[in-house]
């Protein structure tokens, strides 16, 4: 979906590399998010936001970390990756409230050597 | 604490035929429920959610869910499956306040022409 980009769309690094994924959105939504994907275990919450003054952890923090600079634009970084990292990493939006769909990005492949 | 099943990795089925892919769920409270289907290459997309109210949900691309609160389950389902239906399909439940939501693993679909 164009209204959620995702860079870059593919990446290849070596352990202990410093990454950052990029998240840009022109929905106007306040709550964005950051899952990974594994085959076999769906879709898993890193991170989410619900403003830019608000972050907060998911079920998988350990090893992410995230920025959110604007309303627009929310950053997930790998300081210091692992080969068990090697993921799909996909953000997402949606409005603010419950009951919400969200909105996802095309996604990022992630390969840790 | 919710969570959402998904019994099936795989359906298989002939094109013209009608199509089920099943989901069940657990939680405390009531049930927001949601379907998305993935692309190959693409994020994820909305397809449909029950919140409340009729128990047949209709969506996108002519897919419809049954909500059956006895069983937990929440099926999605399409009369007459199409070749370009074959994609991998996430159901998700979503708590209240809407900052958590909980894919299942996923299922993929094969329609055969």
């Amino acid at each position: 979906d164009a209204d959620v980009t995702q860079t870059p769309r593919n990446r290849i690094t070596k352990t202990g590399k410093r990454i950052m994924l990029e998240c840009s959105q022109t929905k106007g939504h306040d709550r964005m998010y950051w899952y990974r994907q594994d085959p076999g275990l769906g879709l898993r919450l890193i991170y989410y936001s619900f403003d830019v003054k608000d972050i907060n952890k998911g079920e998988i923090s350990d090893g992410y970390s995230v920025s959110r600079q604007a309303q627009a634009k929310f950053s997930l970084s790998l300081e210091s990756a692992i080969p068990n990292q090697t993921a799909l990493y996909f953000c997402a939006t949606s409005e603010s409230g419950s009951f919400n769909e969200q909105f996802f990005g095309p996604g990022t492949r992630l390969t840790v050597l | 604490a919710q969570s959402v099943a998904q019994p099936e990795d795989q359906v298989n089925v002939a094109e013209g035929n009608p199509l089920t892919v099943k989901c069940t769920y657990s939680v405390s409270g009531n049930p927001y429920l949601f379907w998305y289907v993935q692309y190959p290459n693409r994020g994820l997309q909305f397809l449909l959610k029950y919140i409340t109210g009729d128990n047949l949900v209709k969506g996108s691309y002519g897919f419809e869910a049954e909500f059956n609160k006895s069983q937990t389950s929440f099926h999605l389902k399409k009369p007459s499956a199409l070749v370009s239906d074959s994609a991998l399909y996430f159901c998700a439940v979503q708590n209240t306040g809407g900052f958590k939501t909980i894919f299942g693993a996923g299922t993929r679909l094969f329609v055969k022409a």
